[in-house]
């Protein structure tokens, strides 16, 4: 299975910074026959099923926030929230749809500072 | 607007077995695969089975493969995860999720399932 190593656990940003969470996978989920980068991240609040936030590493779904961004191709990525709102305080996990056994990072908790 | 709904969790003795169903509603069934999830507390999720928008082709994740089996009735729309010979360590949130090219879009609310004599 591609393993996928997630860091921070943990992360406590004030209101309106930024806050930058790192994803690494043990292989490439780069496709080399469409160039596309089969990284998706979710966002889980309390209580909540997972919210699918971007997909393809950097494609926004519709209805998530700007301040919402995805980068990075290969095996590193980063999800990016550039000004941190209180309704963003959760967990968020990146997961790999490379391979068809789906496997997560291991989350990382935001708080407010 | 896309909705998946599961339901049939509970408490349940070690050993026995249980039926998951997965409702979905909003989008046409038939022309999507079906993921199952599963969420144990204070961990992250792990992918169980998909099943094809067909029903003719399923995986399984390695460490349920023997007791788990997944199914789906496109007239119905809805999908099943038959657990066998439950255990303690199933104790778990499970969850389905719409299987789009794009990503694994939509998940359900999800049904809690307790594994406890």
């Amino acid at each position: 299975d591609i393993v996928m190593t997630q860091s921070p656990d943990s992360l406590a940003v004030s209101l309106g910074e930024r806050a930058t969470i790192n994803c690494k996978s043990s292989q490439s989920v780069l496709s080399r026959s469409n160039k596309k980068n089969y990284l998706a991240w979710y966002q889980q609040k309390p209580g909540q099923s997972p919210k699918l936030l971007i997909h393809w590493a950097s494609f926004r779904e519709s209805g998530v926030p700007d301040r919402f961004s995805g980068s990075g191709s290969g095996t590193d990525f980063t999800l990016t929230i550039s000004s941190l709102q209180a309704e963003d305080v959760a967990v968020y996990y990146c997961q790999q749809y490379y391979a068809t056994a789906r496997t997560f990072g291991g989350g990382t908790k935001v708080e407010i500072k | 607007q896309v909705q998946l709904a599961e339901s049939g969790g509970g408490v349940v003795q070690p050993g026995r077995s249980l039926r998951l169903s997965c409702a979905a509603s909003g989008f046409t069934f038939s022309t999507f695969p079906i993921h199952w999830f599963r969420q144990s507390p204070g961990k992250g999720p792990e992918w169980l089975a998909i099943i094809s928008y067909d029903g003719t082709t399923r995986y399984y994740a390695d460490s349920v493969k023997d007791r788990f089996t997944t199914s789906r009735d496109n007239s119905k729309n809805t999908a099943y995860l038959q657990i066998d010979r439950l255990r303690s360590a199933d104790t778990a949130v499970y969850y389905c999720a719409r299987g789009d090219p794009t990503a694994d879009d939509y998940w359900g609310q999800g049904t809690l399932v307790t594994v406890s004599s």
